[in-house]
C-alpha cells in the first residue's frame, strides 16, 4: 500500500517555541495531503487541505497563522505550530491522496505526538 | 450539521469469535465509505472501503455491509484475532475528498 511518513514521531518542548512536523509521501506523488487533530480518546478533526503549489483551505476555529501549512512538492507537506502552547499539545496526523493511487482514499501517516511543556 | 457516528464505544470479544462494528451516517448524499483501524499512538490504517451503489464488500477477514435505507455501515472481523484489538473508525467521504470520522469504537479480543 501506500506509505506516509512523518517527522518527527514525538517532540516535546517549551511553550513558546515554534515545532515543524513533516509529512512525506514515499511511493507516490500526494496531490492533495490533510492536517488532523487527534486529542486523547477522541476522533479525529480535520485541520486543513493542501494541495501542491497553492494555499491551504482551513477548518473553521483553525487559525491560520498559527498552524502554518506548506506544500511546497508532491511529496512533502509541513505544519508549524507557531509559538506552542501546552493547549496544543496533541497527536497531528497527516494524510494523502496519491495521483497513482485512488482518488479518494487517503492513506495516513504514523502521527506526531506534541507535548508542550 | 452532517455527521458520521457509532452505536458502541467498546466492543470486547472473545478471541476466534467474530466481531461486528456498527456506525451510523447522516449525510445521505455521501457516496464512499472507508474503515479505518487505529492502534494507540499510531496514525489509522486503511481496512476496507465500500461505494454507495455496492451493499456488501469482502476482504480478508473482513465485511463492510452497508445500508443506505437507514444510513448503516458496518464492518465484520472473521475469527478476531488479539492482533485486531484498535479503535475502528468508519468515515465518510464529501465533497473534495474530505473525511469525515465516527467516533470510533474500541475493539477489545479476549484470550
Amino acid at each position: 500500500g501506500a506509505v506516509v511518513s512523518q517527522h518527527p514521531s514525538w517532540v516535546i518542548c517549551k511553550s513558546g517555541t515554534s515545532v515543524k512536523i513533516e509529512c512525506r509521501s514515499l511511493d507516490f506523488q500526494a496531490t492533495t495531503m490533510f492536517w488532523y487533530r487527534q486529542f486523547p480518546k477522541q476522533s479525529l478533526m480535520l485541520m486543513a487541505t493542501s494541495n501542491e503549489g497553492s494555499k491551504a483551505t482551513y477548518e473553521q476555529g483553525v487559525e491560520k497563522d498559527k498552524f502554518l501549512i506548506n506544500h511546497a512538492s508532491l511529496t512533502l507537506s509541513t505544519l508549524t505550530v507557531t509559538s506552542a502552547h501546552p493547549e496544543d499539545s496533541s497527536f497531528y496526523i497527516c494524510s494523502a491522496i496519491g495521483l497513482a493511487r485512488s482518488t479518494d482514499t487517503q492513506y495516513f501517516g504514523p502521527g506526531t505526538r506534541l507535548t508542550v511543556l | 450539521g452532517e455527521s458520521v457516528g457509532l452505536h458502541l464505544p467498546t466492543l470486547s470479544v472473545q478471541e476466534g469469535d467474530n466481531s461486528i462494528i456498527n456506525c451510523a451516517y447522516s449525510n445521505s448524499a455521501s457516496d464512499y465509505f472507508i474503515w479505518y483501524k487505529q492502534e494507540s499512538g499510531k496514525g489509522p490504517q486503511f481496512i476496507i472501503d465500500i461505494r454507495s451503489n455496492m451493499d456488501k464488500r469482502q476482504g480478508q477477514r473482513v465485511t463492510v455491509l452497508l445500508n443506505k435505507t437507514v444510513k448503516h455501515l458496518s464492518l465484520q472481523i472473521a475469527a478476531t484475532q488479539p492482533g485486531d484489538s484498535a479503535v475502528y473508525f468508519c468515515a465518510e467521504n464529501n465533497a473534495g475528498n474530505m473525511l469525515t470520522f465516527g467516533g470510533g469504537t474500541r475493539l477489545m479480543v479476549k484470550p
